[in-house]
């Protein structure tokens, strides 16, 4: 299976600021990456589908890129609400993975 | 907008039995894909299984093949996951969950809040 890491494991930032997160792949995922956001107590949220588009509803500070093993999540002027732990998922072979997470805190 | 509502979590011995519920509503059901997805205390997010939209495919984790079964009733807009012989590590909550189309591998765009079982004696 396609193992996916994640760094850092914590960011810590201030609001208003930029917070740049990183997701490998342990082999070529195309573009087939999604990141999803998930505060405690709740079921995630889809924020990024095919590397770089931003689901439905989702605020244009959230951005991501990349393709094959490299993937980056950007979220710029971090708001109080974004404080939360993001995930990366490959859906491009079977079995489904995501990464272990990286929170963002203040 | 689409709602997913789980149901059926609570506390089993080891080598028991439970059958989780997922509820879907504000979507035509049958033309997605869904997916069942876990996350132990404390920590990430696992696939667990998921079923095509005509219930003609089904794929499932090495870590529950055999011992889960995904099923789906697209007149009830119901998802189930029947879990058997269940151990200490499928302690978790699980969430149901939406796929972008019919098929199968893909970004899962809804989730529910999830619901908890616990495994232990």
């Amino acid at each position: 299976e396609i193992v996916m890491t994640q760094s850092p494991a914590t960011l810590s930032v201030s609001p208003g600021e930029r917070a740049t997160l990183s997701c490998r792949a342990s082999q070529s995922v195309s573009s087939n990456l999604a990141w999803y956001q998930q505060k405690p107590g709740q079921g995630p949220r889809l924020l990024i589908y095919g590397a770089s588009t931003r689901a439905t509803g989702i605020p244009a500070r959230f951005s991501g890129s990349g393709s094959g093993t490299q993937f980056t999540f950007t979220i710029s002027n971090l708001q109080s609400e974004d404080f939360a732990v993001y995930y990366c998922q490959q859906y491009n072979n079977w079995p489904p993975t995501f990464g272990p997470g990286a929170k963002v805190d203040v | 907008e689409v709602q997913l509502l789980e149901s059926g979590g609570g506390l089993v011995q080891p080598g028991g039995s439970l059958r989780l519920s997922c509820v879907a509503s504000g979507l035509p059901f049958n033309n997605y894909a869904m997916t069942w997805v876990r996350q132990a205390p404390g920590k990430g997010l696992e696939w667990v299984s998921t079923i095509s939209g005509t219930a003609d495919s089904t794929r499932y984790a090495d870590s529950v093949k055999g011992r889960f079964t995904i099923s789906r009733d697209n007149s009830q807009n119901t998802l189930d996951l029947q879990m058997s012989r269940l151990r200490a590590e499928d302690t978790a909550v699980y969430y149901c969950a939406k796929n972008f189309d019919h098929g199968g591998n893909t970004e899962l765009d809804s989730w529910g809040q999830g619901t908890l079982v616990t495994v232990s004696s």
